[in-house]
């Protein structure tokens, strides 16, 4: 069985775009979470979808913003890009809610 | 305000050794924990997890111990072996609340020597 796969997997862009990244979880899990990774600040949760809806957002300002489709895949979108946005996006996959999240291997973005 | 915390950023062992690896928590809505095991360009993985309900789990080399009433949690692996060598994550969640939100610490680096 396939593992979460994150796409892509290095990203370089600039003050000012927007970027969007892409999750596909594992087969037959509905539940998506997404995570930042800074140095020093380890994860921090960005969202949480389960059937398309989003049950839950962490403490991020509006520019950061996601989706979840009917085949369970899911995306992210940054707009405005700063530079403190430089980190790891990890995305997690897991059957159902209040179970053990299986994590990617992340999208490592770097702002410049 | 960080909910969770490992106050030890980094841990070294010999080989063969017990690793201890700490972590604290403040918030007490949290009723499960997880301990994840991240290599550099990975993901993390799972390794083990308990309810609050228990105050041990085990599974193979690995045990997490959970004291509810200091707020504590830690991962003892025995014996150590160099494949363990990663960033250990501690995390937390507040299962009643029918969700997969993971509160994290910042990690602990362990090194086990040869």
């Amino acid at each position: 069985k396939a593992g979460v796969t994150q796409t892509p997997r290095y990203l370089i862009k600039t003050r000012g775009q927007q970027v969007t990244l892409s999750c596909s979880p594992i087969s037959g899990h509905r539940s998506v979470s997404w995570y930042q990774q800074t140095p020093g600040q380890g994860l921090q949760f960005l969202f949480e979808y389960f059937s398309e809806t989003q049950r839950n957002k962490g403490n991020f300002p509006g520019r950061f913003s996601g989706r979840q489709f009917s085949n369970s895949r899911s995306e992210m979108n940054v707009s405005t890009l700063e530079l403190g946005d430089s980190a790891l996006y990890l995305c997690a996959s897991s059957l159902q809610l209040n179970e053990k999240l299986f994590f990617g291997s992340g999208t490592q973005l770097s702002v410049l | 305000d960080q909910q969770v915390k490992q106050n030890s950023p980094s841990l070294s062992v010999q080989e063969g050794r017990i690793s201890i690896l700490n972590c604290d928590y403040t918030n007490s809505m949290f009723d499960y924990f997880l301990w994840y095991k991240k290599y550099p360009a990975e993901g993390p993985t799972f390794l083990i997890s308990i309810s609050s309900i228990k105050d041990k789990n085990e599974d193979g080399r690995f045990t997490v111990f959970l004291n509810k009433s200091a707020k504590h949690l830690s991962l003892h692996i025995v014996p150590s072996q160099p494949g363990d060598s990663a960033v250990y994550f501690c995390a937390a969640s507040a299962q009643s609340g029918a969700t997969n939100k993971l509160i994290f610490g910042t990690g602990t680096l362990l090194a086990v020597q040869p």
